[in-house]
């Protein structure tokens, strides 16, 4: 089966850039997305189709997927950042997401 | 406003069947662009897909729980109903629905519910 791989944590300064990655066999063949998830919440879609941005997120979050390798850079990182970042994949008919990221800004 | 809410029971027994619904209001499952999802998370672990739906009836689950799921659903009722059988503690999640979105033949979750935990404990 299909499997998407994360760094377990990633840590960034405030106002610095944070760069999270997600890798997968021939990841740059299918979409990526990326979803935010603040303790107690529900996720949030904060960047699909590999760059793009929904409604109401901040241009600092942008993304890219080339190879095997989708990455999600937050620009500016602000303490409200701070949270568990997933990637997600299409396999098919099927989902697979990734294991989490967990970003502490410090 | 568009909205997805789960609900079902907090608790079950080991061996027990799950059944949740998510009501969905401010889209109509008969939308050709949208389909339903169910996801769950463990306490503090990852996001685990489990199954979809679309509106031609199309559906597809996890190849690991296929055997265990059953989604369906009523579009008058605007439900999106998920069985799960032979219910296991290991299966204590939160059980998330969440709304499928595609945009030029592209899918992703763009709205999520708030999620309903479920424990199984004897």
């Amino acid at each position: 089966s299909y499997e998407l791989t994360q760094p377990p944590s990633v840590s960034v300064s405030p106002g610095q850039t944070a760069s999270i990655t997600c890798s997968g066999d021939k990841l740059g063949n299918k979409y990526a997305c990326w979803y935010q998830q603040k303790p107690g919440q529900s996720p949030v879609l904060v960047i699909y189709q590999d760059t793009k941005r929904p409604s109401g997120i901040p241009e600092r979050f942008s993304g890219s997927n080339s190879g095997n390798t989708a990455t999600l850079t937050i620009s500016g990182t602000q303490a409200m950042d701070e949270a568990d970042y997933y990637c997600q994949a299409w396999d098919s008919t099927t989902v697979v997401f990734g294991g989490g990221t967990k970003l502490t800004v410090l | 406003q568009v909205t997805l809410k789960e609900s079902g029971p907090v608790l079950v027994k080991p061996t027990e069947t799950l059944t949740l619904t998510c009501t969905v209001s401010g889209f109509s499952l008969s939308n050709t662009k949208m389909g339903v999802s169910w996801i769950r998370q463990p306490p503090g672990k990852a996001l685990e897909w489990l199954a979809h739906i679309f509106s031609n009836d199309e559906k597809s689950y996890s190849t690991s729980l296929k055997t265990r799921l059953t989604i369906s659903k009523d579009t008058s009722k605007s439900q999106v109903v998920l069985t799960m059988t032979n219910m296991d503690p290991v299966d204590t999640a939160t059980y998330y629905c969440a709304r499928i979105h595609t945009v030029d033949g592209v899918w992703y979750f763009d709205l999520w519910g708030r999620g309903t935990l479920v424990t199984v404990s004897s």
